[in-house]
């Protein structure tokens, strides 16, 4: 059974950073594009960022609205995907899943999400 | 960046009733486009992906349509547990989701 399970979340201080950390198990975790969504209080999903495969590069992308704050990485070998999030502002708050992609090679649909973490959530206030 | 445009923002709907939802993207996206459901405190499901294939597993009552920049979402007879947000999600470049649609059950 696939699970994915965020840990790290907190109140943090504006300008502070965390570092969030999704574990996954279940599945060849190297095998898979990782990514970030979050959601903030009562409001919509927003797409974070993702890390490709090894076999795509490894290569990451970022929403503009975190791009050059937040960065992702992973420890294929511990099977674990980390967002490190820096600069943080009152308006990062909110529960940040972690995901993964339906399948690990191209194919019909192969980048939808179809595995979600419970979420963490990330409070950044004074 | 891809912007999706989702509509409408919320619904109402009584036991039965057949509701769509609509959604745009600003771009071509191909048929790159896939649906989740959400319920209160707990993370997104997808539905379908691709426009169009179903989820194994999911009911049949669900199913969308649509390529290039408009897709449509429909539920043939809603039911009460699916009472939720969905929200369409563009994958052509890299990931925009739709700002969501409320289902209320009358």
């Amino acid at each position: 059974e696939v699970q994915l399970v965020e840990s790290g979340g907190g109140l943090v201080q504006p300008g502070r950073s965390l570092r969030l950390s999704c574990t996954g198990s279940g599945f060849t975790f190297g095998d898979y594009a990782m990514i970030w969504v979050r959601q903030a209080p009562g409001k919509g999903l927003e797409w974070v960022g993702l890390i490709r495969s090894k076999t795509y590069g490894g290569t990451t992308e970022y929403a503009s609205s975190v791009e050059g704050r937040f960065t992702i990485s992973r420890d294929d070998s511990k099977g674990i995907a980390y967002l490190q999030m820096n600069s943080l502002k009152t308006e990062d708050t909110a529960v940040y899943f972690c995901s993964r992609t339906r399948a690990a090679l191209p194919s019909s649909g192969w980048f939808a999400i179809l595995y979600w973490g419970q979420g963490a959530l990330v409070t950044v206030s004074s | 960046d891809i912007q999706m445009t989702q509509s409408p923002s919320s619904l109402s709907a009584s036991v039965g009733d057949r509701v769509t939802i609509t959604c745009q993207a600003s771009q071509d996206i191909n048929n790159h486009l896939n649906w989740y459901q959400q319920k209160p405190g707990k993370a997104p499901k997808l539905l379908i992906y691709d426009a169009s294939n179903l989820i194994t597993g999911v009911p049949s009552r669900f199913s969308g349509s649509g390529s290039g920049t408009d897709f449509t979402f429909t539920i043939s007879s809603v039911q009460p547990e699916d009472i939720a947000s969905y929200y369409c999600q563009q994958y052509h470049n890299p990931y925009t989701f739709g700002q969501g649609t409320n289902l209320e059950i009358k």
